[in-house]
């Protein structure tokens, strides 16, 4: 199994750019979510999807959007960088809250895509 | 936004010795609490889930106990090694959101 894939590992952008953050998973997982990792704080939450259809706003969704067309995918889009967005992103999924599973509970995390926006 | 706490913010310890870590969150909203660990330049990796007062997990040298009513749970390890060395994240989850505390760095020295 692949777990939680994301691309790019790396990336560059000029303020004013668009670019999409991809993820996927292939342990069917409801539940998908996206966050940000900045220095001096803690793994911060952009956006989640409980199903293929449904998003929300986590803690910092602004600048960034998210849809969920499949179960596999949810990629985030910057329609606009701003330096401001520069920082590592992870994308980390598991099944619903209250799912009988052993383990279900727990995220599994993408290796991380770094973008710095100039 | 709900203030995850995770104290001491580092930690460097002699390979053999014990040492434990805390994690503080505000009581209300609470559905689990959840510890990572994390090494450098790979991805959290989940160590527990805990969702009941009271509760107490164990894998091999490694435990944590769980207080909802005060908001607080210790993570224990016991007899540390270098490959312990990594970073501790909790995170409170409320149901579909966590909020994560910023992590306590531990460095084990041979």
């Amino acid at each position: 199994n692949a777990g939680v894939t994301q691309t790019p590992k790396f990336q560059v952008l000029k303020t004013g750019q668009s670019m999409t953050l991809q993820c996927a998973q292939d342990m069917n997982h409801e539940y998908m979510s996206w966050y940000r990792q900045d220095p001096g704080m803690g793994l911060r939450l952009i956006h989640y999807s409980v199903g293929a259809g449904i998003t929300d706003q986590g803690e910092v969704p602004n600048g960034y959007n998210v849809s969920r067309s499949t179960t596999e995918d949810f990629p985030l889009r910057l329609l606009s960088a701003a330096p401001s967005q520069t920082s590592v992103y992870f994308c980390a999924s598991r099944y619903n809250a209250g799912t009988v599973v052993s383990g279900a509970n727990v995220l599994t995390f993408g290796a991380g895509s770094r973008l710095t926006v100039l | 936004i709900l203030n995850v706490e995770q104290s001491p913010q580092s930690l460097h310890v002699q390979e053999g010795d014990s040492t434990n870590f805390t994690c503080s969150f505000p009581s209300s909203n609470f559905y689990a609490l959840h510890w990572y660990r994390w090494e450098t330049a790979k991805s959290p990796e989940a160590l527990f889930v805990m969702t009941l007062n009271g509760d107490e997990k164990k894998k091999g040298r490694i435990s944590a106990t769980l207080n909802t009513k005060e908001g607080y749970s210790y993570l224990y390890i016991k007899g540390s090694q270098p490959e312990d060395s990594a970073t501790y994240l909790c995170a409170l989850n409320t149901g579909n959101q966590f909020y994560f505390g910023t992590g306590t760095s531990l460095t084990v020295i041979p």
